[in-house]
């Protein structure tokens, strides 16, 4: 297993437009997480998923993102009408997570949006 | 938001121990502290984490104060490898039952050769 995959690594694109990214997470990690991240400051927690359901989200997933993970495996992460407010890295993570465990997160390197 | 408090930036010498400092003053009993540190361009990488006891692993060491209010994270030979910001994050419970880690700005380390 090579980690937590994510593609594409950058991505231009023209206000307005949609753009779609996709994570792999590590094949036996139940838990995956979406979070954004602008110059100079640390991660910004999105939302989050235990297998294929999505358990919470973050007041910051305005009605233009939109996140899915079918099947429990890969996920998703859609902005709609992008903004250049939207220029971030956005970073997946995964987790393997039962009770009375309390293991890392693997994040991946993340895919850079600019919207021009 | 973050439950952390950390210094924006430190600075050290290469092969010289580093402590980084972490002040989690409302921390409850079930709170785990977590460290990562992210390099440039990359995402965020788990060093260490620890309850109540002291922990040692291959990257680190981690030193909990004995009320659990703050603690160290201890690089015992900094490399130039080791410039990278280090969070210091409370995994964050929801009454739901889900979880996230809930990262501050971090400590920014710069290793002089």
């Amino acid at each position: 297993d090579t980690g937590v995959s994510q593609n594409p690594r950058h991505k231009i694109t023209k206000r307005g437009q949609n753009v779609t990214f996709r994570c792999d997470p590590i094949s036996e990690h139940n838990r995956l997480y979406w979070y954004r991240q602008t110059l100079g400051q640390g991660p910004e927690f999105l939302t989050y998923f235990q297998n294929e359901a999505q358990l919470e989200k973050s007041r910051l997933l305005s009605d233009r993102f939109s996140a899915e993970r079918p099947k429990g495996s890969f996920s998703t992460l859609e902005i709609q009408r992008t903004e250049q407010g939207d220029s971030a890295m956005y970073l997946c993570a995964s987790s393997l997570a039962h009770i009375g465990n309390n293991y890392g997160y693997t994040f991946g390197s993340g895919t850079r949006l600019t919207v021009v | 938001d973050a439950k952390t408090t950390q210094p924006n930036s430190m600075e050290s010498n290469e092969e010289e121990p580093v402590h980084l400092p972490c002040n989690h003053s409302t921390i409850s009993g079930t709170d785990y502290i977590h460290w990562y540190r992210q390099l440039p361009s990359q995402g965020p990488e788990y060093v260490i984490h620890g309850l109540t006891s002291n922990v040692n692993n291959r990257m680190a060491s981690l030193a909990i104060a004995e009320d659990r209010k703050s603690s160290t994270l201890i690089l015992h030979r900094a490399t130039l490898r080791d410039a990278a910001v280090y969070y210091c994050i409370l995994r964050d419970v929801s009454p739901a039952g889900s979880e996230k880690l809930v990262f501050g700005k971090g400590t920014k380390l710069t290793v002089n050769p």
